[in-house]
């Protein structure tokens, strides 16, 4: 079957660094997904791995093992519109399988 | 300007009303979703297509019809909504399921 398991909240204060891990178990995997939402709003893409190995894009980095079945998503020098949720996807086969989130509130 | 569009953006209906939400999308691509979104539960997958006259149940199908007559549209149909489809709904779509989705604004549907 298939399961996808990132924390449900989490805060950090500005400028401050958060690693967001998530844990998936799948059958077909053809790559892994973060995306952002803010509160109201469709999500927007951050980023893709499918090779093991960390992805740097500005702030944002995102690691990928496939052997332990295990991402995370780095945000450094974290500024208050970071305040969002975070979600891990893995495709699976032909499928976009989410997790349910993990909601990340950054204070000052 | 490269977007995905939904209507209707919000929705109150009854009980075995059966309605239809567009999707529309202008960037070519390939592969479209759609998914709703529940609270505790995330986004889940409902229908997918990965081309015209492809289409292929996610993992919440039930329910729910699609079509993909066209390659910019791709409707939702509930034939006879029920309360437990009250929910944010979110039509994607992506060159091909390994790209970055593009999002819609979302639909909020209500079924009393």
């Amino acid at each position: 079957g298939q399961n996808i398991d990132q924390p449900t909240e989490m805060t950090a204060t500005e400028g401050a660094i958060v690693q967001i891990n998530c844990t998936y178990q799948t059958s077909g995997f053809n790559g892994l997904f973060w995306y952002q939402q803010h509160a109201g709003e469709a999500p927007t893409f951050l980023s893709y791995n499918v090779l093991d190995g960390l992805e740097e894009k500005g702030r944002f980095s995102s690691f990928l093992s496939r052997s332990k079945g295990y991402s995370y998503l780095l945000l450094k020098e974290l500024q208050m519109k970071d305040s969002a949720s975070y979600l891990c996807a893995v495709v699976d086969t032909d499928k976009l399988i989410f997790g349910t989130g993990t909601r990340l509130q950054v204070f000052p | 300007e490269a977007q995905v569009t939904q209507n209707p953006r919000y929705l109150i209906t009854v009980t075995g009303k059966k309605l239809t939400v567009t999707c529309s999308q202008n960037m070519n691509h390939e592969y479209m979703s759609w998914y709703r979104q529940d609270p505790g539960l995330g986004l889940r997958q409902i229908y997918y297509s990965m081309n015209v006259e492809v289409t292929d149940k996610g993992d919440v199908p039930e329910g729910y019809k699609v079509s993909r007559k066209e390659k910019r549209n791709f409707p939702l149909i509930l034939e006879s909504p029920s309360p437990n489809q009250t929910s944010l709904y979110f039509c994607a779509s992506s060159f091909d399921r390994v790209n970055e989705q593009y999002f819609g604004p979302g639909t909020r549907l209500t079924v009393t």
